[in-house]
């Protein structure tokens, strides 16, 4: 069965690095979409992109953050400057034109700040 | 706009008895419903959606859930839980004129005693 994955499975940078988060869409899948999970809280939505556009995104999501998807099979979470309050577990998503009830969700990469 | 709220943060209950997990939603147009599993340290996975149809919804691992629209309520039950049960648990709402997002609940957890 076709699953979204996500690289690194755990990423530690120091407080004002940029970090780069990388998923790997389901392959016919159009819609994507990053979710942030801190520490023991509930999954909060960030973005969702479409035709290599942003068509939503979260107060969250700040001038900090950027997507893209920089060929036909990545999508990529870029933090420019990353600040404690980023840690968290980062889940990509992704669903298809034809069945856009039900997004896939990949397994996570933990971002630790320092 | 959509919200989700999980009436219990945590919920305790002993093997092999019952469990029934609450949920309720808000939204101006119909929704897309669906309760979500986290192991601990682990992704999303998904145990069942509502779509349109049958009010009763059976997922995976012998879950179901059951939508009621008059109380916007989607409440998960288990007849008889497993020790392997103990996890979080997100109900979460997604519609069309939001972009497909999906807002989480707050999640509940699930902790199964001997």
């Amino acid at each position: 069965e076709p699953e979204v994955t996500q690289t690194p499975s755990h990423q530690v940078t120091q407080m004002g690095q940029e970090v780069i988060l990388r998923c790997v869409p389901i392959s016919n899948h159009l819609y994507f979409y990053w979710y942030r999970q801190i520490l023991g809280q509930k999954v909060e939505f960030l973005v969702s992109f479409y035709n290599n556009e942003i068509s939503e995104k979260s107060e969250i999501f700040d001038d900090q953050f950027s997507v893209e998807r920089p060929d036909g099979s990545n999508f990529t979470l870029k933090i420019r400057s990353t600040k404690l309050e980023d840690s968290a577990m980062y889940f990509c998503a992704s669903n298809s034109l034809g069945s856009t009830d039900t997004q896939y969700f990949g397994p996570g990469t933990r971002l630790t700040v320092l | 706009a959509q919200s989700v709220t999980q009436l219990d943060s945590q919920v305790p209950v002993f093997e092999e008895a019952p469990v029934e997990l609450r949920c309720n939603y808000s939204s101006s147009v119909s929704v897309y419903l669906f309760w979500y599993v986290q192991y601990p340290n682990q992704g999303l996975q998904l145990l069942l959606k509502y779509l349109s149809g049958s009010t009763l919804v059976k997922g995976i691992n012998g879950f179901e859930a059951e939508f009621n629209k008059s109380q916007t309520s989607f409440h998960l039950r288990k007849p008889s839980v497993h020790i392997s049960d103990t996890a979080e648990y997100f109900c979460a709402v997604s519609d069309r004129a939001g972009g497909f997002k999906t807002i989480f609940g707050a999640g509940t957890r699930l902790f199964v005693k001997a």
